[in-house]
């Protein structure tokens, strides 16, 4: 079965610091994709970045960046300059390539302090 | 190029009657997925529609809730008999015929709730 496991309820962080949350899964699946979402208080949800279980390189778009350890099973979300537009709920999540369905973690709450 | 459109955003229904939600692929996406996120939770996969057909309902809840993608028009997420515990946010999202069913685009969601 697959899992996605984030350890952080809630965060706080300063602007303009780095951020970093976790994201551990399990899988048996050999080919997977991960994702990151964004859902802002608004409630809709913002694709920011994908890491495809084959990618040699880390995935980063723009101020993200998605830290890809497969061994440890690990794809932890970079946020560098962190900016007050930044809190929000945080999603990780995966999808084996044989699936059709997302499987989400229980979120990270970001807040960005002045 | 307009996004995935659900409609209603909110949705209020009292106990026992249906609540009917829709949702409008991507111009040119034949897949639709339905998610629920309830309170303080991630989203959860509930159904996966091509045109006409149910490809995956494993985590359809087994009475009350329906789903269809007919032919024309948009997919509907149907709940009869609602019940609190179906208050949440569902999500609908869309991936093109081809390619890799990675590229989920989610619509804005619609919050249901019961009273």
């Amino acid at each position: 079965a697959q899992k996605i496991t984030q350890t952080q309820p809630g965060m706080f962080v300063q602007e303009k610091e780095a951020v970093t949350l976790d994201c551990t899964y399990d899988t048996s699946d050999p080919s997977y994709g991960l994702f990151w979402y964004k859902q802002p208080s608004s409630g809709e949800m913002i694709f920011l970045i994908y890491q495809g279980s084959y990618d040699q390189q880390n995935a980063t778009e723009g101020r993200y960046s998605l830290n890809f350890q497969k061994a440890r099973k690990s794809a932890n979300l970079v946020i560098s300059a962190s900016q007050l537009g930044d809190s929000a709920m945080y999603f990780c999540a995966m999808r084996a390539n044989r699936d059709d369905k997302i499987i989400f973690g229980k979120g990270t709450r970001l807040h960005i302090l002045p | 190029n307009a996004g995935v459109m659900q409609n209603p955003r909110h949705l209020v229904r009292r106990r026992g009657q249906e609540a009917r939600l829709r949702c409008s692929p991507m111009k040119g996406h034949s897949h639709v997925y339905w998610y629920r996120q309830l309170p303080e939770e991630g989203l959860k996969f509930m159904v996966y529609l091509q045109k006409e057909n149910i490809i995956d309902e494993s985590g359809m809840p087994k009475e009350r809730f329906s789903a269809e993608f007919p032919k024309e028009g948009p997919s509907i997420l149907r709940i009869q008999q609602v019940v609190r515990g179906d208050s949440a946010a569902y999500f609908c999202a869309s991936s093109p015929p081809t390619g890799v069913a990675n590229e989920q685009f989610f619509g804005p969601g619609t919050r249901l709730t019961v009273l």
